[in-house]
């Protein structure tokens, strides 16, 4: 089956620094990838949408400046912190579809846990 | 844009029993109706899936069924055990033009032995 790695599953830092989260598909080709935010006992939000070769989509309230998102190629989506500060605390998820793709299903990262001190 | 809601909240049933989760959907546009379980400090796994040219879908002793004119789609698991706690989401979408997928609040089931 599809399969999406996201790289580091676990980050501590400290605040003002910025921090990059990998998500990469590694058997197929991901036109879309989409970046979610998950505090702790609540649902998984939505971030951006990240269409490769073009701008990011952000969803309301989410600051473009602060979370940069590049998709440079069909299989790589990086997330930025940028000056992480601990409210930036959280569990950030990253998904994929296939390029092209009728089915509708989503291919999950394995997520990761950024703390900020 | 797409809004879905879920209850209940939390859900705790006796193991054996049958667990019911219900959501609610805004988008008639929405096609795809994914259920995800997810584990603490995991990512959301598919548990079954159904899109709107179905009523109904079984897997197991999981089942699906969804309401298009009443926007409404609903899990039922049965026979449920302990291994089934977990937080159970979910989501809708639709499948052109890769459209983002919209999750429910979630729900916390615990299967009491």
């Amino acid at each position: 089956g599809a399969v999406v790695s996201q790289h580091p599953s676990r980050v501590i830092c400290k605040s003002g620094t910025s921090v990059k989260i990998e998500c990469r598909s590694l058997d197929f080709q991901a036109t879309t990838m989409f970046w979610y935010r998950q505090f702790p006992k609540q649902s998984l939000m939505l971030m951006a949408t990240s269409n490769e070769g073009s701008k990011a989509t952000y969803e309301q309230g989410v600051e473009k400046d602060k979370f940069l998102i590049n998709h440079a190629s069909l299989t790589l989506s990086t997330l930025t912190v940028t000056s992480a500060h601990p409210e930036d605390s959280s569990f950030y998820i990253c998904s994929a579809t296939l390029a092209g793709g009728s089915i509708g299903e989503l291919f999950f990262g394995e997520g990761s846990r950024l703390t900020v001190l | 844009g797409e809004n879905v809601e879920q209850h209940p909240s939390t859900l705790s049933v006796q193991e054996g029993d049958s667990a019911v989760i219900k959501c609610t959907y805004s988008d008639s546009a929405s096609n795809y109706f994914p259920w995800y379980k997810q584990e603490l400090g995991k990512r959301p796994q598919l548990i079954i899936d159904i899109r709107s040219n179905v009523g109904e879908k079984k897997d197991q002793r999981i089942a699906v069924t969804l309401n298009k004119t009443a926007k409404h789609f609903s899990l039922h698991i049965t026979e449920t055990q302990p291994e089934d706690s977990a937080v159970y989401f979910c989501a809708a979408r639709r499948v052109q033009g890769a459209q983002k997928l919209v999750f429910g609040q979630g729900t916390r089931l615990t299967i009491n032995p």
